[in-house]
């Protein structure tokens, strides 16, 4: 049964601490990405990797990093330096090679700073 | 800069009435569009495309619209339904950019009244 996993479900990170949000597909998709949703605001791309070992910022990068060593993996780390994390972040994949095709998402991380 | 506007942030609707979703864009590059279904603490689910050579794709209840002239889409459910209820997103794609981002709209909370 293919699909993406997002794990885990709800998060809680403390003030000045990084934390890893995981994103696994078995779709066999070469493109990943990460995005982000506050009310109001839609959703907005972290960043994109369309193949391994390699990746983009999207639009609001900064306070975020990401690694690409697996086709199949895309984590995410929020670090200390997001002013403001609690959000809820979404992972999708899609097949590079088909111009604008939809993507498939997770079911999601909501990260909340306590 | 809002390339992709959902101007509605919530619509209303007796069931078996007609939904309009509406959505305008500013880059005149984008030739791809799709509408996404999302739930609470979900991840966003496909719905209905429509290709800038067309100006309307029909999928059972689910008709968008085009309007390249005036930068215009809207979706039509008809008729709606009480699980119809939930916020939808628009998405736009440019031929030639990076893989097949997606550009989102800030979404229009949909709520069908039984």
């Amino acid at each position: 049964d293919g699909g993406i996993t997002q794990s885990p479900k709800y998060l809680f990170r403390k003030e000045g601490q990084n934390v890893t949000l995981s994103c696994e597909q078995n779709l066999n998709h070469d493109a990943m990405y990460w995005y982000r949703q506050d009310p109001g605001q839609g959703l907005r791309l972290i960043y994109y990797s369309q193949i391994v070992n390699d990746f983009q910022k999207g639009d609001i990068a900064e306070g975020y990093s990401v690694s690409r060593e697996k086709k199949e993996s895309f984590p995410l780390t929020v670090t200390s330096a997001q002013k403001n994390p609690t959000a809820f972040y979404l992972c999708a994949s899609s097949p590079r090679d088909r111009e604008g095709y939809g993507y498939t998402f997770g079911s999601g991380t909501r990260l909340t700073v306590v | 800069d809002q390339q992709v506007k959902q101007n509605s942030p919530s619509l209303s609707v007796q069931e078996g009435r007609i939904s309009i979703l509406n959505c305008d864009y500013t880059n005149s590059m984008f030739d791809y569009f799709l509408w996404y279904k999302k739930y609470p603490a979900e991840g966003p689910t496909f719905l209905i495309s429509i290709s800038s050579i067309k100006d309307k794709n029909e999928d059972g209840r689910f008709t968008v619209f085009l309007n390249k002239s005036a930068k215009h889409l809207s979706l039509h459910i008809v008729p709606s339904q009480p699980g119809d209820s939930a916020v939808y997103f628009c998405a736009a794609s440019a031929r030639g950019t990076s893989g097949s981002r997606l550009t989102f709209g800030e979404g229009t909370q949909l709520t069908v009244n039984p």
